[in-house]
């Protein structure tokens, strides 16, 4: 089954501990992207990838950081920077589309929801 | 003023009507809009994706696209309490992010 996979499910986190979020795709996408979701505010962007090897912030990168040194896997981590961590993290992936207008969306992992202690 | 506006709801229906969600855009340069239902505490799923203007149906479901007023809509037929979800908006345009809307949280009574 080709999808993505975020572990664990739930995270908790003690104060100035650095905390890891897993994520891994086996759809061969290319941009893989971290979202934090907060009761009523939607999505907001913390950090994407395009390519192997690169990353750039998003909206909100303060207190997170990230790697992307395979193509399936892109791991977030929460430091103890981030003074209010408690919310649930979305992964997700997509293809970049062609100039024709080729279909393309981005699909989401189940979602880590982080819990401070 | 936000990107991508949709009313939060939460928004009540009986078994059975017709439903009609709803987002409004700035960007002009938009032109990949996609609708994503998403159960409590689960990843959002895709449910319909539309490139430019128009319509497109599937099933139950009919998503329009509006560009020239900004405006995107999801029609839902025949509602049923499986239905009942938060149902986000997200539009791009070509190699930038996407955006997406809070969520209209949506409830089928039976």
């Amino acid at each position: 089954d080709g999808g993505i996979t975020q572990s664990p499910k739930y995270l908790f986190r003690k104060e100035g501990q650095n905390v890891t979020l897993s994520c891994e795709q086996n759809l061969n996408h290319d941009a893989m992207y971290w979202y934090r979701q907060d009761p009523g505010q939607g999505l907001r962007l913390i950090y994407y990838s395009q390519i192997v090897n690169d990353f750039q912030k998003g909206d909100i990168a303060e207190g997170y950081s990230v790697s992307r040194e395979k193509k399936e896997s892109f791991p977030l981590t929460v430091t103890s920077a981030q003074k209010n961590p408690t919310a649930f993290y979305l992964c997700a992936s997509s293809q970049e589309p062609d100039r024709g207008g080729f279909q393309e969306t981005q699909y989401f992992g189940p979602g880590t929801r982080l819990l401070v202690l | 003023q936000k990107e991508v506006e949709q009313d939060p709801g939460p928004l009540s229906v009986p078994e059975g009507a017709i439903v009609s969600l709803n987002c409004t855009y700035s960007n002009s340069a938009f032109q990949y809009f996609m609708w994503y239902r998403q159960y409590s505490r689960k990843g959002p799923e895709l449910l319909m994706y539309t490139y430019s203007s128009g319509n497109k149906e599937d099933g139950r479901f009919t998503a329009q696209v509006d560009k020239s007023s900004k405006y995107i809509s999801l029609f839902i037929r025949d509602s049923q309490p499986s239905d009942s979800a938060t149902y986000l908006c997200a539009m791009r345009s070509y190699g930038q992010n996407f955006v997406f809307g809070p969520g209209t949280r949506l409830s089928v009574l039976p």
